[in-house]
């Protein structure tokens, strides 16, 4: 149990695209969820936390204008990377929280993002 | 507010020789204490946890961690390193008082030489 899955698991796309990047919850219900990023040799860190039905709460340096989140229904968050930059080149991972109250949190498997 | 430190960011050892790996944290209430997994181009696999009660804890592939509250620390250690065991590791810290986010250190590298 406690599985999450993301999509894709590797994206390559040109500067000034769009990339959207999905966080799904298989098996349990995710009122929260929180993305982070994670450059080479680096640790994570966290960009944002995904509510469901409500607006994201963003990081202090984290523009909210170019990582919109959307936390559709309780299985699924989405990040969209806008008018993407080299810059932004990373590995995007996402986890939520599980039903326990020790504050555990379960990973999805990242996604590499490349931009051109 | 939480923080944790993880002492080297490198960490050599041979197959089957002892597995150290050290995480002191910081914390303004009880912690929650977590060592994760990463293998390359992957996300994170949890091996271990401290929530309350027994300060050993024991974790998946033969890691163990001991909650040393006077110390702040939390190292992970593992008895006989296999191959397999070379991976990059994170401690990370919340706190016990309702939902928090998870901090996580800078991780180490553990490499196992044959």
């Amino acid at each position: 149990g406690a599985v999450v899955s993301q999509h894709p698991s590797w994206v390559i796309c040109k500067s000034g695209t769009s990339v959207k990047i999905e966080c799904r919850s298989l098996d349990f219900q995710a009122t929260t969820m929180f993305w982070y990023r994670q450059f080479p040799k680096q640790s994570l860190m966290l960009m944002a936390t995904s509510n469901e039905g409500s607006k994201a709460t963003y990081e202090q340096g984290v523009e909210k204008d170019k990582f919109l989140i959307n936390h559709a229904s309780l299985t699924l968050s989405t990040l969209t990377v806008t008018s993407a930059h080299p810059e932004d080149s990373s590995f995007y991972i996402c986890s939520a929280p599980g039903t326990s109250a020790y504050n555990e949190q379960f990973f999805g498997p990242g996604t590499r993002l490349t931009v051109l | 507010a939480q923080s944790v430190t993880q002492l080297g960011s490198h960490v050599s050892v041979s197959e089957g020789a002892l597995v150290l790996l050290r995480c002191n944290y910081s914390s303004s209430v009880p912690p929650y204490l977590f060592w994760y997994v990463q293998y390359p181009n992957q996300g994170l696999q949890l091996l271990l946890k401290y929530t309350t009660g027994a300060t050993l804890v024991k974790g998946i592939n033969g890691f163990e961690a001991e909650f040393k509250k006077s110390e702040t620390s939390f190292h992970l250690t593992k008895p006989s390193a296999h191959m397999s065991d070379a991976a990059e590791y994170f401690c990370a810290v919340t706190g016990n008082t309702g939902f928090q986010k998870l901090v996580f250190g800078t991780g180490t590298r553990l490499l196992v030489s044959p």
